[in-house]
């Protein structure tokens, strides 16, 4: 069955250091990979996009990586902080037909001082 | 600041209500946009594609006489959960793409910040 698996535990860092979150998808072929932020009661915020074609792409500290054979996708940020402390959804295109973008359930990340 | 507004932020409201949730894209027009449903620690659920001028196009498993949407203007979208119980209860989420509205994974979707509905 086709999945988007997000590491459902919690994933706690200290100030500073690099978090790294796992994106891995089975049985879809995406063009295209997205990561949002999402913070409690709101709605996702769009952070990068990723292509196929693109081992890696960044922004400030942000840092996405987009490995196709291992049909993972990795999400950094750098110098972490506290207000980097949120939940992180991947979504991609299932590559299906239709280009219905699927999202993952997220990771949620806490940053301690 | 926000593209996309997204109203009320919270509703509270008893078992048989109807309740109408609004969907407004502040600086662009949006031709389509989408209705979401997230429960907790769980993925965004795509409901229906609200499309302007002409009919939603429902997901598999969402009822459309349940959930109607109107999309009214260029910049407006409506979901309305009629006769609301309490499995209705959830986050509502609405989003919109800059380029045309499309669902396109290659172009980011702007999200509201959703409805908190609680049925009692």
């Amino acid at each position: 069955s086709q999945k988007i698996e997000q590491n459902s535990e919690a994933l706690n860092i200290q100030e500073g250091k690099t978090a790294t979150l796992t994106c891995n998808y089975t049985n879809y072929s995406p063009a295209y990979l997205q990561w949002y932020r999402q913070d409690p009661g709101r709605g996702p915020v769009f952070l990068l996009l990723i292509r196929e074609n693109e081992k890696e792409k960044r922004k400030e500290r942000l840092k996405v990586t987009f490995d196709t054979t291992l049909k993972q996708s990795l999400f950094h940020i750098t110098a972490s902080q506290p207000a980097d402390s949120a939940t992180y959804l991947c979504a991609l295109d299932p590559g299906t037909g239709g280009f219905k973008t699927i999202f993952g359930a997220g990771t949620r990340l806490f940053v301690k001082a | 600041g926000a593209v996309v507004s997204q109203h009320p932020s919270r509703v509270i409201c008893k078992s048989g209500t109807s309740v109408k949730i609004e969907c407004r894209s502040l600086d662009f027009q949006a031709t389509t946009m989408f209705w979401y449903r997230q429960f907790p620690k769980q993925s965004l659920m795509l409901m229906a594609t609200s499309n302007e001028g002409s009919k939603a196009t429902y997901e598999q498993g969402v009822e459309k006489d349940k959930f109607l949407i109107n999309h009214a203007s260029l910049t407006l979208s409506t979901l309305t959960v009629t006769s609301a119980h309490p499995e209705d209860s959830s986050f509502y989420i609405c989003s919109a793409g800059r380029q045309g509205g499309s669902i396109y994974s290659n172009q980011p979707q702007h999200f509201g910040d959703g409805t908190r509905l609680s049925i009692l």
